[in-house]
């Protein structure tokens, strides 16, 4: 089972959107619809930003997007911001009846 | 309030056991699952496993199918990662977390704080 794929880093200017992909398969992204978004600061306790590709939970800006084209998700943050700069993951159900995480991706605000 | 609380950082010597706990309250422990993520040191986030404390039905992934246990003791509200012999390459942060769902995360999740295990001779 392996992780799922995102780049490596992505970046932009405040203000900006920039736009993670977490690409899978059909037994894992593009088989189900429950895929979610933690964004991870150095040192601190991951946070729920989507689940089930596009639902945000309460108190979550909602500069924040989710979105599925086939094995692809992606994460939109519209209106970046300093305090978006941390790591993003994606994670997906799978055939199994597991989940896996993506390979993780740093946004930097530039 | 719903609080996911972990045991402290532990410090082995490869090939020993360790158990490790997470402590649910504020909820109905019984009726909600509890998942375990690794993170290796400056690495990402991996899946490791999830139980059900009502009827204690678990399911692994492949990666760590056989390595690790999980388990739960709903009469104190509590789940447990355990390992029989201990590797350097199991030094960590150990992260317990709350779901509604099994298949994916939800509104009401909640993350313990983490246990660090360092693995070391």
């Amino acid at each position: 089972q392996s992780a799922l794929t995102q780049p490596a880093s992505v970046s932009g200017s405040p203000g900006q959107s920039i736009t993670i992909s977490c690409t899978g398969t059909s037994s894992d992204v593009g088989g189900y619809n429950y895929v979610s978004w933690y964004q991870q600061h150095p040192g601190k306790v991951p946070k729920l930003m989507i689940y089930d590709v596009s639902n945000r939970p309460s108190g979550v800006s909602n500069r924040f997007s989710g979105s599925k084209s086939g094995n692809t998700a992606s994460l939109t943050i519209s209106g970046l911001q300093a305090e978006d700069e941390a790591d993003y993951y994606c994670s997906s159900f799978t055939s199994s009846s597991t989940r896996v995480f993506g390979t993780g991706t740093k946004v930097t605000v530039l | 309030e719903v609080q996911l609380v972990q045991s402290g950082a532990e410090v082995k010597k490869p090939g020993e056991s360790l158990k490790i706990s997470c402590k649910g309250s504020g909820y109905n422990f019984t009726i909600y699952w509890i998942a375990w993520v690794r993170q290796m040191p400056g690495k990402g986030l991996e899946w490791m496993g999830i139980i059900y404390p009502g009827d204690s039905g678990t399911r692994y992934s492949p990666s760590f199918q056989g390595q690790v246990t999980i388990s739960a003791d709903k009469s104190i509200s509590t789940a447990f990662l355990q390992w029989s012999s201990l590797k350097a390459s199991d030094t960590a942060m150990y992260y317990c977390v709350k779901q509604l769902r099994y298949y994916d995360s939800s509104n009401s999740d909640c993350w313990g704080q983490g246990t660090l295990v360092t693995v070391s001779s």
